[in-house]
């Protein structure tokens, strides 16, 4: 079945600085990656995904690639400020598993320096 | 914050006893799933429903119950059954197909002692 692999666990930046969190996915049928963000004490919320059409996908600060090749994609934050902290969560769905719900990988945490 | 509604958002037990966690949402969205989220495991997934009085095991459903009864209502009980049952516990819905985006509660933290 799918297995999604997320890295780094943790991650640390300066504010301002660029952030980078990357998945690999092992179902070469996976067509739709989103990503979700959960702040401190509350739930998780969708802020981009990427469907398997296109390689790269952007919404302001926030951007998504996708190599399908290699089976992975990656989170790229740019110019990070405090309220981006949070654990964010990339995941794929699994088309091949009798069409079964998204798997998750297990999150990382970015915290940002001010 | 309206949408789907978890309750209690904590909830205590002593071990042996089953708990029973409620999920309501009123988005009219035909899937609805839970999720059990532990530190460093990221989200992993107990059982999910796509339509009224079906539903099916996700990766992790040994020890748990659900049922969908209305389209509206997916609760969970935490069976005596279940090994470790102390954790966060999210519930989630969406439109049928599983490439739509995913709307989750607030979740219900669940301790057994």
């Amino acid at each position: 079945g799918e297995n999604v692999e997320q890295h780094p666990s943790t991650l640390s930046v300066q504010e301002g600085d660029s952030a980078v969190i990357k998945c690999t996915y092992s179902d070469s049928a996976s067509n739709y990656f989103p990503w979700y963000k959960q702040e401190l004490g509350k739930r998780p919320q969708l802020i981009i995904d990427i469907r398997s059409n296109v390689g790269e996908k952007k919404d302001q600060r926030i951007a998504v690639t996708l190599n399908k090749t290699a089976k992975h994609f990656s989170l790229h934050i740019t110019e990070t400020q405090p309220e981006d902290s949070a654990v964010y969560f990339c995941a794929a769905n699994r088309p091949d598993s009798g069409n079964t719900p998204l798997v998750f990988g297990k999150g990382t945490r970015l915290s940002v320096i001010a | 914050d309206g949408g789907i509604t978890q309750s209690p958002k904590y909830l205590f037990r002593k071990e042996g006893q089953n708990v029973t966690l409620s999920c309501e949402q009123n988005l009219n969205h035909d899937a609805m799933y839970w999720y059990r989220q532990d530190p460093g495991q990221g989200l992993r997934l107990i059982y999910y429903s796509q339509i009224v009085n079906d539903f099916q095991k996700g990766d992790i459903a040994e020890g748990y119950s659900v049922s969908r009864e209305k389209k509206e209502s997916f609760p969970l009980t935490v069976t005596s059954a279940q090994k470790n049952p102390t954790a966060f516990y999210l519930c989630a819905s969406s439109m049928a197909d599983y490439d739509s985006p995913l709307h989750f509660g607030n979740g219900t933290r669940l301790t057994v002692t």
